[in-house]
């Protein structure tokens, strides 16, 4: 079976452009979360989408923006990019049970350098 | 505030020792803690969930306890492998219901040969 995929994999913008970044979850998998992490430090929750609905919302400007779609894949958008959201961007979806013991499995994320 | 610690420094140990690396957490009441393993230039890979009233879990080399009293979790690999080598990062449930996870810095772990 195919893990979560991401793409691109790789992604160079300058200050001010917008990106979307793409994911496709596990088969069955309903939920899809979106994490950023920077070189040297953990993942840091971004948003997680279960059927289609905002669930969750971590503590990122309005900047930020995410959906998911009736076939369970979430496109990610970061408006007017700053140096500052050079990051890894990983997509994790989870077999929701409404509850917080699902385990998250990730994509290998898309890294996005801002110049 | 609320804070998840790793060992920061890298762990370095011996083949075939166990390697401990420790997660502590304040201010936090988690319900589950789980670990995952990262290599470079990967996502992180689920490794094992312990819940607040289980103190022990294992699987296969690996073994977690989950101290809520002291805030800590151990995570041990015990006959440890040079392929063991990676980032173990632990993370936290923020109680929200929806599988959303605040993770540690996580612990680079080197196993030499």
């Amino acid at each position: 079976d195919a893990g979560v995929t991401q793409s691109p994999t790789h992604l160079i913008k300058t200050r001010g452009q917008h990106v979307t970044l793409r994911c496709s979850p596990i088969s069955g998998h309903k939920s899809v979360s979106w994490y950023q992490q920077v070189l040297g430090q953990g993942p840091q929750f971004i948003f997680q989408y279960y059927e289609k609905e905002e669930r969750g919302r971590g503590n990122f400007p309005d900047r930020f923006s995410a959906r998911q779609f009736p076939n369970y894949s979430s496109e990610l958008n970061v408006n007017a990019l700053l140096l500052g959201d050079s990051a890894l961007y990983l997509c994790a979806s989870s077999l929701e049970t409404g509850n917080s013991n699902s385990p998250l499995h990730f994509g290998n994320g898309t890294r996005l350098t801002v110049t | 505030s609320q804070k998840i610690e790793q060992n920061s420094e890298a762990l370095n140990i011996q083949e075939g020792k166990t390697a401990t690396l420790t997660c502590n957490y304040t201010n936090y009441s988690p319900a589950y803690l789980q670990w995952y393993r990262q290599d470079p230039g990967r996502g992180p890979v689920f490794l094992l969930l312990i819940r607040e009233n289980e103190k022990e879990k294992r699987k296969e080399r690996l073994k977690v306890t989950f101290d809520t009293t002291l805030k800590q979790s151990l995570f041990h690999i015990t006959a440890s492998q040079p392929a063991d080598s990676a980032t173990y990062l632990c993370a936290l449930d923020m109680l929200t219901g929806y599988s959303t996870l605040t993770f540690g810095k996580g612990t680079m772990l080197l196993v030499s040969p």
